[in-house]
């Protein structure tokens, strides 16, 4: 089955505590993004890959880092996490820079206290 | 301004309603732009592409207005299960950029 999927599904943690969220797809797309979501603000594009080792800073990419080592994989590192990264996150991939549909990932609730 | 903008809503229908978005978005070199629906603070997911000439999917109709630059989206005969937050998005350049969504509840 076509899928993005991210884990941690749901995590609490505490300001300053490092955490990385994993995000995969296994539909060879080329094209990977992070966002988080929060209530009357939207989707927010945090960073984003249009290949391996190729990365970039979306528009609030503060507090947060990317690696793309692998086409499969895109994983979003909070070194310090602190609470306004409290958030709902979104990883998403689509085929090429410009393909219509974009898949997301079922999402990752953080609350960092 | 904000990039993209929507009414926040709620609309709240109910069945067999007409219902119609609207989505404002400020670039005026935005190429594409789709619809998507969320459920429930689950992921979101493609409703419809939105064209130029407008297009039609069943019951779904969108609409571009290029000129006062906002997109449309048309649901005809509401169904309970039509109850979701609908997100615009355009794509200015390579990235895309949702608006904040609408929030839809269609009543028995």
């Amino acid at each position: 089955e076509a899928q993005v999927t991210q884990n941690p599904r749901y995590l609490i943690t505490v300001t300053g505590k490092k955490l990385t969220v994993t995000c995969s797809q296994n539909m060879n797309h080329e094209y990977m993004s992070w966002y988080r979501q929060d209530p009357g603000l939207g989707l927010r594009q945090i960073y984003y890959s249009m290949n391996v080792e190729v990365t970039d800073k979306g528009d609030v990419p503060e507090g947060y880092k990317v690696s793309r080592k692998e086409k499969r994989n895109f994983p979003l590192i909070l070194e310090s996490p602190s609470p306004n990264q409290t958030s709902l996150y979104f990883c998403a991939s689509r085929i090429g820079r410009y393909e219509n549909e974009q898949f997301f990932g079922p999402g990752t609730r953080l609350t960092v206290l | 301004r904000k990039e993209v903008e929507q009414d926040p809503g709620p609309f709240n229908v109910p069945e067999g309603a007409t219902v119609a978005f609207n989505c404002t978005y400020s670039n005026s070199a935005s190429q594409s732009f789709f619809w998507y629906r969320q459920d429930c603070r689950k992921e979101p997911k493609l409703l419809m592409s939105v064209y130029s000439s407008g297009n039609e999917d069943g019951r779904f109709t969108a609409q571009l207005n290029r000129a006062s630059q906002y997109i449309s989206l048309l649901i005809r005969d509401s169904k309970l299960s039509d109850s979701a937050t609908y997100l615009c998005a355009v794509v200015p350049g390579q990235n895309f950029v949702f608006g904040p969504g609408t929030r839809l509840s269609v009543l028995p």
